[in-house]
């Protein structure tokens, strides 16, 4: 069946460090990606998608491109902020299914 | 901006008692869903709805029920909480003719059974 599978956390980085968390996925079809943010005490927030190969999504400075070849969809960030500091989540959808497919979560941390 | 709102925010709540956490949202979509989720970890889809009349469990069996009488209302009810059922509880709405089933969530419940 359709998995989603995330680099396990937690992720810690220094401010200014790059940043990569990985995403790669199984899905029958053509799925759409996404990932989505979770901030502490608070729900999820979409952080950017893609719906199809080759597209790049981007938001507040993440980027992640849609790669059908490798079936990933890795997130980057050139810069990171302890204000990025929060549990990042990628999932999918297909057209067979409504439902969004999640990864387990990448937990981030950012030291001053 | 998402419109989707859940409440009570946080509840401590003693053993046995039934509880109710809202949802409501404000957008017409017609998919509403419930995850459970231990703060920072994996979210389980426990029920979700495809409309008015309509619900379904998830994949993670729970005590738990739903019901969908409105659109925008999507309510899910505890008869007798227990310890394990501590827990956060996100609620998330989709319209299927928007852009690839993408999910819009409420700020969650966080509670806490005693």
């Amino acid at each position: 069946g359709d998995s989603v599978t995330q680099m396990e956390g937690p992720v810690t980085l220094s401010e200014e460090a790059f940043l990569t968390i990985n995403c790669t996925y199984t899905a029958t079809g053509y799925p759409s990606l996404f990932w989505y943010v979770q901030y502490p005490g608070e729900g999820l927030q979409l952080l950017l998608k893609a719906t199809k190969a080759d597209d790049k999504g981007s938001n507040k400075g993440f980027e992640a491109t849609y790669r059908k070849e490798t079936t990933s969809f890795h997130l980057e960030k050139g810069s990171v902020q302890v204000s990025d500091s929060a549990v990042y989540f990628c999932a999918l959808t297909t057209d067979s299914n409504y439902q969004l497919i999640w990864g387990a979560g990448t937990k981030l941390i950012i030291k001053p | 901006e998402a419109d989707i709102y859940q409440t009570p925010r946080y509840l401590v709540i003693g053993t046995g008692k039934k509880i109710t956490l809202e949802c409501s949202q404000t957008m017409g979509h017609d998919k509403m869903y419930w995850y459970q989720q231990d703060p920072g970890m994996e979210l389980h889809l426990i029920h979700y709805s495809y409309g008015v009349n309509s619900t379904e469990k998830g994949d993670l069996s729970s005590e738990s029920t739903v019901s969908r009488i409105r659109t925008e209302h999507f309510p899910l009810t505890l008869e007798s909480a227990r310890p394990s059922h501590t827990s956060q509880y996100l609620c998330a709405s989709s319209d299927a003719g928007g852009p690839r089933y993408e999910q819009y969530f409420g700020p969650g419940t966080r509670l806490t059974v005693t």
